[in-house]
């Protein structure tokens, strides 16, 4: 059942664009939100995260947008470039469950 | 630190055959975690841990064994190797699994086939 919706599924950009990842999610319990980026052959690695109690997280060029009342949450790219292609993740947790769920992750490719 | 490892990195296996996925972190973290991500799915968990002796179901536990003997080491077991394993399995840690601040750090994958 899947709990975290992601879109889209790919994107292109050009360098300096600014992608734009969605997910939503329908479970009021989560109440921690990280998204991960992976590159080819590795493992996801944490990006950002955010609490629900928050509508907007900064971190250098990253940048979640949360709203808690559409149960929505995004992630901006900002000035992309080409080392920032990758597949982004999307997740949600209930504190204390120790369980992550994830959404079914969007491939970026940043064009030079 | 070496972070978390994980052997082999490819594996091949025939319908009903048994192996064991090996991951191993060096950073005394009490909690780890076994998922698999397939094309459209994205990551599911199978089993995690919480500390040596204490493992717990995740999203897809079957056909899955787990244990913990040692804070370092959490094999991943399957029994009766089937097509639908056929998948790239990551293992990952984090300090206590608290879900809310520690920080999950993954390994870099096993890829199984199973033929």
């Amino acid at each position: 059942q899947q709990q975290v919706k992601q879109s889209p599924q790919s994107l292109i950009v050009q360098k300096g664009g600014i992608p734009i990842i969605n997910c939503a999610y329908e479970n009021t319990a989560f109440d921690y939100f990280p998204w991960y980026q992976q590159f080819p052959g590795k493992g996801p690695a944490l990006l950002i995260a955010i609490r629900p109690d928050v509508s907007e997280k900064k971190e250098g060029r990253f940048t979640i947008s949360f709203n808690k009342s559409a149960k929505q949450f995004s992630l901006h790219i900002m000035d992309s470039q080409p080392g920032d292609s990758a597949t982004y993740f999307c997740a949600a947790s209930t504190s204390g469950t120790y369980k992550y769920i994830f959404g079914t992750g969007t491939r970026l490719k940043v064009l030079a | 630190n070496a972070g978390v490892t994980q052997t082999p990195k490819f594996q091949v296996l025939k319908t009903g055959q048994s192996m064991t996925l090996q991951c191993a972190q060096d950073m005394n973290h009490e909690y780890m975690s076994w998922y698999r991500q397939d094309p459209g799915m994205g990551l599911r968990l199978i089993h995690y841990s919480v500390g040596a002796g204490i493992t717990d179901q995740g999203e897809v536990p079957n056909g899955y064994n787990v244990s913990r003997s040692t804070t370092e080491d959490f094999p991943l077991r399957l029994l009766s190797a089937a097509p639908s394993q056929t998948s790239v399995y990551f293992c990952a840690s984090s300090l206590a699994g608290n879900t809310g601040t520690d920080t999950q750090y993954f390994g870099p994958g096993t890829r199984l086939t199973v033929l």
